[in-house]
């Protein structure tokens, strides 16, 4: 099972429709979680990191946190064609584990939007 | 504020031989860490500094991989010798403290002939 894995795409989706982005984690006891968008020939930026579980939204940006499932999503409402990109999940990894401070990125998602 | 800075942007080499990348990371950001991008992947870590001491290198091929931070500061990843399988992106992140808030350079792309 890879650390951290993210859902197959590439993902494709209309203007102003809502895109979701899946992650899920092997490490049980990560902390922190980070989403990074990376255009086409450019390097990662970050959109957002969530710790707890639950919602947290930034703009037209929700990130959504289940520990006990593993597993984070990050939401795109009223997508733009702007937001065509590949979109990065990336893990803090626990104490105790093999990846303990390290950051571990999934190996994205390539999201289109399309007029 | 300055953003990470990167070079070379570009390079292509032949297998077998040797290439140096350099970073210059947002002033003040005592944590640099180089990254490994082969194309359709995500970011893989090949190591991190804390200040001029290393933090992690367990990703780093130290067969043919080398790097330095020798003042705190700037920083260079050296591969010698190349080989095909090392073509990538190769980016440089900076962060004031601790894994949180990573801030990447533009990456510098490597081709092995």
């Amino acid at each position: 099972q890879k650390e951290v894995e993210q859902n197959s795409g590439p993902l494709s989706v209309p203007e102003g429709a809502i895109a979701s982005l899946n992650c899920t984690y092997s490490d049980r006891g990560s902390q922190s979680f980070f989403w990074y968008r990376q255009y086409s020939g450019k390097s990662p930026e970050l959109i957002m990191f969530i710790y707890s579980n639950g919602d947290k939204e930034d703009g037209r940006f929700t990130a959504q946190l289940n520990k006990a499932s593993q597993y984070v999503s990050l939401l795109i409402r009223d997508s733009q064609p702007s937001d065509s990109a590949t979109y990065l999940c990336a893990v803090k990894g626990g104490a105790g584990g093999t990846s303990y401070g390290k950051l571990t990125f999934g190996q994205g998602t390539i999201l289109t939007v399309h007029p | 504020e300055a953003g990470v800075a990167q070079s070379p942007r570009y390079k292509i080499i032949e297998k077998r031989q040797s290439v140096a990348f350099w970073c210059n990371p947002i002033s003040g950001h005592a944590t640099l860490y180089w990254y490994q991008q082969i194309l359709g992947q995500g970011p893989k870590l090949l190591i991190q500094f804390q200040n001029n001491g290393v933090v992690d290198d367990s990703q780093l091929p130290k067969d043919r991989f080398s790097a330095e931070r020798l003042k705190g500061v700037d920083s260079t990843l050296k591969i010698q010798p190349a080989k095909l399988e090392d073509s990538a992106v190769y980016l440089c992140a900076s962060s004031l403290g601790g894994v949180e808030t990573q801030y990447f350079g533009p990456g510098t792309r490597l081709l092995v002939l």
